[in-house]
């Protein structure tokens, strides 16, 4: 059953424009959300994070939005850039034998349009 | 280079036989992790080590399935009798040691099993 859900495996975007990325969970006892790049042929990249004491976190280009009430985050990217092309995953945390892992969601593949 | 190195980067093998993948850790990171990540899905939680200790491992992990830390360093995670349905990307992570930290995801070692 999965826990972390990102309903979208593909979006397309023209370069400056926003990209939405979108999560979905189900475990109301998440409380540390993740996001991280993915570009092929590599390991997945820390990009932001939230905490569930927060609405949004703000990174430069990168802002994600959480909405407990929905179960809900968002990844906004903007301006889009090219280089921004790659799978993006949402990660919720989960305790386990003093520390955390990660539960994953099945990613969204970015591709922004030059 | 100071991040998390897998080795090998692919491995292809053929149905029944033992396979050997080690990861070295960031090296100053005290918690060591092993994913798994088939086509189309996120990466999921194998097992973790504090130091030498393997402290939780998932059920994904068969009784073919063994990891060590043995000097708290570098991992290996060993497959006996592999199976056609162990083909995937192995994906070694680590962290620092507190809470909720970020863990930090080598490039993985992509197994196939013919």
């Amino acid at each position: 059953d999965q826990q972390v859900k990102q309903n979208s495996p593909s979006l397309s975007v023209q370069e400056g424009r926003i990209s939405i990325l979108n999560c979905d969970y189900t475990n109301s006892m998440f409380d540390y959300f993740l996001w991280y790049k993915k570009y092929p042929a590599e390991g997945p990249t820390f990009l932001i994070s939230i905490s569930s004491i927060k609405d949004k976190n703000e990174d430069g280009r990168f802002t994600v939005f959480l909405n407990k009430s929905a179960k809900h985050l968002s990844l906004h990217i903007v301006p889009s850039q090219p280089g921004d092309s790659a799978v993006y995953f949402c990660a919720a945390l989960e305790p386990t034998s003093g520390t955390y892992k990660y539960i994953f969601g099945t990613g969204t593949r970015l591709k922004v349009l030059a | 280079d100071t991040g998390v190195s897998q080795n090998p980067r692919h491995k292809i093998t053929k149905r029944g036989q033992n396979v050997t993948f080690r990861c070295d850790p960031i090296s100053e990171h005290n918690r060591l992790y092993w994913y798994r990540q088939t086509l189309g899905q996120g990466p999921e939680f194998l097992t973790y080590f504090q130091n030498e200790a393997q402290l939780e491992k998932s059920r994904l992990l068969s009784d073919r399935f063994s990891a060590e830390r043995p000097k708290g360093s570098f991992s290996t995670l060993e497959i006996q009798r592999t199976e056609q349905g162990d083909s995937a990307m192995y994906l070694c992570a680590s962290s620092l040691g507190s809470a909720g930290d970020t863990q930090y995801f080598g490039p993985g070692t992509r197994l196939t099993v013919l």
